[in-house]
């Protein structure tokens, strides 16, 4: 099973700053098949990233995704309010598809 | 748009069984396959299982095989999780998802299930 470990376990930064967050694999990610997502409180969870690196529909382009074998980043350039949230990832190169614990990303 | 309504919070006592439900729509519900996330308090998201409504093939994480069961119903466009025998460890948010054609990662989820099982 690939384990995921996410870090920082929570970000504290302002609106306007720049975010980077980590996600990092027990084992080789193959075809970089690791996706992210946006978690709010009371909301359903959205696809962010998918392919390490492709933008889901919709997704406002100051998210990025990079990374490749184990070690991935997410990448928020300028933090808008509405984005103080749980970020999580999840492989899905093989079975059983796994997640990230999760980066809380909360507001300085 | 896409929604995934799912059914809502639920208490149960330890024994007793459950089915939850997750109905679909905005799209064309045999087309995709949707399956269940679980998450416990405090604990990582686990995907659980899912469903192909047009045929109910069904593939399950080892680790809920024979624990749970997956179903769906397609001429109510609606997907089910079911417990026969429920424990105080089955405690938590279940996820519906809907699984993007050709890969396992989920591009709409549900807003969760709550489900308590206490004595």
């Amino acid at each position: 099973e690939v384990v995921l470990t996410q870090s920082p376990g929570i970000l504290s930064l302002s609106p306007g700053e720049r975010a980077t967050l980590s996600c990092r694999a027990s084992q080789i990610v193959s075809n970089n098949f690791l996706a992210w997502y946006q978690h709010k409180r009371g909301q359903a969870p959205r696809l962010l990233i998918y392919g390490a690196s492709s933008r889901a529909t919709g997704i406002p382009d100051r998210f990025s995704g990079s990374g490749s074998g184990t070690d991935f980043t997410l990448t928020i350039s300028r933090l808008e309010p509405e984005d103080f949230a749980v970020y999580c990832c999840q492989q899905y190169a093989s079975s059983p598809y796994t997640f990230g614990q999760g980066t809380k990303l909360e507001i300085k | 748009e896409v929604q995934l309504v799912q059914s809502g919070a639920e208490v149960k006592k330890p024994g007793e069984s459950l089915k939850i439900s997750c109905q679909a729509s905005g799209y064309s519900f045999i087309s995709y396959w949707i399956g269940w996330v679980r998450q416990m308090p405090g604990k990582d998201l686990e995907w659980m299982g899912i469903i192909y409504p047009a045929d109910s093939d069904t593939k399950y994480s080892p680790s809920f095989q024979g624990q749970v069961t997956i179903s769906a119903d397609k001429s109510i466009n609606t997907a089910y999780l079911q417990w026969t025998s429920l424990r105080a460890s089955d405690t938590a948010i279940y996820y519906c998802v809907r699984r993007m054609t050709g890969y396992f990662f989920f591009d709409y989820w549900g807003l969760g299930t709550l489900v308590t099982v206490s004595s």
